[in-house]
């Protein structure tokens, strides 16, 4: 199957920074990424979708100025977690489709942890 | 608005049991429906992938079901294993938009 690789899988950082994380599709090409949070022992929310060469579209409620999300490649799309707090803590997962018969089949990478002291 | 359902939220079985977990979905405009499993702080990785058009899948000791018009979905899991303690979620792909909405999950814990 193909393979979505997430760096870091876990970063803490202090409060007022700003994180990076990276989600690549190793073996196929993705116009579209997924991005999603989740809270302990909560499901996992859509924030946005990330779009190659264009701006990402986010869910309502997610604010645009905290998380950038930039998709430059086929196979990269990066969430930065601006002037983290520690309300921003959370598993973040990203996900990159590819085509299986008439519709998309989602591929996830293992997540990354945010700690924010 | 697509909303998924899981029930129930956590099960607690002995070892070697046969099990159900159920999920929901209010809008049956979909184009798949997918079972994952999830450890503790983990990623997700996929179990089954029912396409709109198919009834039913298996892999090994898993059989998902799907019934679009009831707007439901059943994982059996045969003979339960102390390895399948997890949390399994599952998701519908939306006609149109393509996003995929989860449920809340099924903490499910399997004791020796």
């Amino acid at each position: 199957g193909a393979v979505v690789s997430q760096h870091p899988s876990w970063v803490i950082c202090k409060s007022g920074t700003s994180v990076k994380i990276e989600c690549r599709s190793l073996d196929f090409q993705a116009t579209t990424m997924f991005w999603y949070r989740q809270f302990p022992k909560q499901s996992l929310m859509l924030m946005a979708t990330s779009n190659e060469g264009s701006k990402a579209t986010y869910e309502q409620g997610v604010e645009k100025d905290k998380f950038l999300i930039n998709h430059a490649s086929l196979t990269l799309s990066t969430l930065t977690v601006t002037s983290a707090h520690p309300e921003d803590s959370s598993f973040y997962i990203c996900s990159a489709p590819t085509l299986r018969g008439v519709a998309d089949i989602q591929y996830f990478g293992a997540g990354t942890r945010l700690s924010v002291l | 608005k697509q909303e998924v359902t899981q029930i129930p939220a956590a099960l607690s079985v002995p070892e070697g049991e046969n099990l159900v977990l159920n999920c929901s979905f209010t809008d049956s405009a979909i184009y798949n429906l997918q079972w994952f499993r999830q450890d503790p702080g983990k990623g997700l990785t996929s179990l089954l992938l029912i396409q709109s058009s198919q009834r039913e899948q298996t892999s090994g000791r898993l059989n998902a079901s799907l019934d679009k018009s009831s707007g439901r979905s059943t994982l059996y899991i045969a003979a339960s294993q102390p390895g399948d303690s997890a949390t399994y979620l599952c998701a519908v792909l939306i006609q149109g938009a393509q996003k995929l909405v989860f449920g809340q999950g099924t903490r499910l814990t399997i004791n020796p």
